[in-house]
């Protein structure tokens, strides 16, 4: 069975700090992607970061990036210079690559940014 | 461009009731999907569709019914409502088979009583 597991349920740091989120996956697939999704007290569901595992290359977008480490199965979120506005659950999610059904969401981890 | 709406935003159901979620999305994307996040919890595919005329079942069908009879709209039935159904449903959708990215609805928070 495939799984994503978060195995921080709930952290803090303070403003302008750095913060990373764990993840570990199981997979048997060889090609998929994986993502980091938030969601702020909104609800609604943002997507932060990408990953294709075929990649070698860590993604970056802007204060996020990843550390995708294949053989491991792990794919943890680095945010930096972390912000108030960054304060949500985020969510490490796996897909197989040209599946329809089977996006996979791990409990989350919620992020407390203190001022 | 609203991207995807869902209503209502909130609900209160008796056991027993029967309401429809609707969802909707002004993108042309073939693929929705509904799902699930109960609290402390990722969420769980309910039921999903690559096309109009076309779904299929996800994680977590039980309990519930979708049709699919035009592009833009998708919309989740709960029959017979029960305590267990308490969650926040959320809708998503992706323009084809090769594009990751799934665009999420704000959700809509139902309390079964």
């Amino acid at each position: 069975a495939q799984t994503v597991t978060q195995s921080q349920p709930e952290m803090s740091v303070q403003e302008a700090e750095t913060v990373t989120l764990s993840c570990t996956y199981d997979t048997s697939e060889n090609n998929y992607y994986l993502f980091w999704y938030k969601q702020p007290p909104s609800r609604q569901m943002i997507l932060v970061i990408r990953q294709e595992a075929y990649k070698q290359q860590n993604a970056t977008e802007n204060r996020f990036s990843v550390n995708f480490q294949k053989a491991a199965k792990s794919f943890s979120l680095k945010i930096s210079d972390s912000q108030l506005g960054d304060t949500a659950m985020y969510f490490c999610a796996f897909i197989p690559m040209n599946r329809d059904d089977k996006i996979i969401f791990g409990k989350g981890t919620r992020l407390h940014i203190l001022p | 461009n609203a991207g995807v709406t869902q209503t209502p935003k909130f609900r209160i159901l008796k056991i027993g009731q029967s309401m429809t979620l609707q969802c909707a999305q002004d993108m042309n994307h073939n693929y929705m999907y509904w799902y699930r996040q109960d609290p402390g919890m990722g969420l769980k595919l309910i039921y999903y569709s690559v096309g109009a005329g076309i779904t299929d079942k996800g994680e977590v069908p039980n309990g519930y019914n979708v049709s699919r009879s035009t592009t833009e709209d998708f919309p989740l039935r709960l029959e017979l409502a029960a305590p267990s159904q308490t969650s926040v449903y959320f809708c998503a959708s992706k323009s084809g088979r090769s594009n990751y990215e799934q665009y999420f609805g704000p959700g809509t928070r139902l309390t079964v009583t």
